[in-house]
């Protein structure tokens, strides 16, 4: 198994460009989400997905938008990229309990 | 509120001593508490759940309702153990959501 993955581990956006934050995980979790990881803050939840056709808003869900078509796949689209979304982004996937498996991150820079 | 707070950005310490790394949290009902680890260069994983009462790497935690706190402890920290350190609360809710604190990143030297 890969686990969780997710493409492209590091990318320069310039301001009000979008993008798309792709995450797939291969163990056939329900469960899935996207955290922004900042400096002194801690991991803060965008959104997640308890199931394919399932989303749902996290803390900080602002300028962000997410689908869920499949168990497999949890993109994550930037509309107008903005400075205040440079950070490192982690997906995570788990099938129901506490423990989440994470993916690698993808760092994003928006100058 | 929910909350999760870790007091301490950076805890340096030298190899072969004790390491204690706090960890806070608000809940009004009964939570499962989580330590989580990044290495460098490595994914957040698990590193140790309340419930399980286990030590992971010659770390524990205990979880005190009344200080409502989940420090996270070693008795000698090796050089290996280097690394960042998020305290999580999960809560009642069925959706399997971690309240992440802010992260203390450990840093023990030779």
């Amino acid at each position: 198994n890969a686990g969780v993955t997710q493409t492209p581990k590091f990318r320069i956006l310039k301001i009000g460009q979008s993008m798309t934050l792709q995450c797939t995980q291969d163990m056939n979790h329900n469960y899935m989400y996207w955290y922004r990881q900042d400096p002194g803050m801690g991991l803060k939840l965008i959104y997640y997905s308890v199931g394919a056709g399932i989303t749902d808003k996290g803390e900080v869900p602002n300028g962000y938008n997410v689908s869920r078509s499949t168990t497999e796949d949890f993109p994550l689209r930037l509309e107008l990229a903005a400075p205040s979304q440079t950070s490192v982004y982690f997906c995570a996937s788990t099938p129901g309990g506490p423990e989440q498996y994470f993916g690698p991150g993808t760092r994003l820079t928006v100058t | 509120a929910q909350r999760v707070t870790q007091p301490e950005k950076l805890l340096s310490v030298f190899k072969g001593a004790p390491v204690e790394l706090k960890c806070n949290y608000s809940y009004s009902g009964s939570p499962e508490l989580f330590w989580y680890v990044q290495y460098s260069r490595q994914r957040l994983q698990l590193l140790l759940r309340h419930i399980s009462r286990e030590s992971i790497k010659g770390f524990t935690a205990d979880l005190n309702k009344g200080e409502t706190s989940f420090h996270l402890k070693k008795p000698f920290a090796q050089e290996e153990d280097s690394a960042m350190y998020y305290c999580a609360l999960s809560g009642s809710s069925n959706t399997g959501k971690l309240i992440f604190g802010q992260g203390t990143t450990l840093q023990v030297k030779p």
